[in-house]
């Protein structure tokens, strides 16, 4: 099974902040990786497809990069409704897995 | 516009059966590689399992806590993906999400609750 590692768990951040986020997958996984966010009560949204796919609909200060192992998810100019988990996803292998997610909070 | 309904949760005894459904439109539900993903309260996303698409074989394939357990099957003159879940433990309690890799958005989820 592979593992997808993310860090940090938790970040409180300013707006107007850059965040970066990371997924490090215990294998190779090719470009497979997509990145999630889910706010409070709601089901998780697409943001991210294929470690670097742009999503119709997505702010375009959502952005992610990678390959192999190692995958950022970059937010630009954080915004007060930014304020969600975000998890990545691999689908290259079974099962598939999701990282354990990202709380982010803003001041 | 892409649309995917999860309907069928509830509250059911420890070792009860439930099917869940999933009514899929707007996108061609017959080619689709179907997922089922869970999320237990307050937790993280677990995938659960998949089928193919009935061109590519339609064979089904299930994460180790549901093996034996689970069956996912699909009607694609219904554009419709189920779940049918026996044998039922509280830790199977969670929001249950139909996903296709890639398309978006997701339903909003059928919660499943396994408690006497």
């Amino acid at each position: 099974e592979i593992v997808l590692t993310q860090s940090p768990d938790f970040q409180s951040v300013t707006p107007k902040e850059k965040v970066t986020i990371t997924c490090r997958a215990s294998q190779s996984i090719g470009s497979s990786l997509h990145w999630y966010q889910q706010k409070p009560d709601q089901s998780p949204k697409l943001l991210i497809k294929y470690a670097s796919q742009s999503i119709s609909g997505v702010p375009s200060r959502f952005s992610g990069s990678g390959s192999g192992t190692d995958f950022t998810l970059t937010i630009n100019s954080l915004e007060a409704e930014d304020a969600a988990a975000y998890y990545c996803h691999q689908s290259s292998s079974l099962p598939q897995t999701f990282g354990q997610g990202t709380r982010l909070e803003i001041k | 516009e892409v649309q995917l309904v999860e309907s069928g949760g509830g509250l059911v005894k420890p070792g009860g059966s439930l099917r869940l459904s999933c009514a899929a439109s707007g996108f061609t539900f017959s080619n689709a590689w179907m997922n089922w993903v869970r999320q237990a309260p307050g937790k993280g996303l677990e995938w659960v399992g998949r089928i193919k698409s009935k061109t590519d074989g339609g064979t089904t394939d299930y994460a180790a806590p549901v093996k034996g357990r689970f069956t996912i099957s699909r009607d694609d003159s219904k554009n419709t993906l189920y779940l049918q879940m026996n044998s039922l433990k509280t830790e199977d309690t969670a929001v249950y999400y139909c996903t296709t890799t890639g398309i978006t958005p997701w339903g909003q989820g059928t919660l499943v609750i396994v408690s006497s």
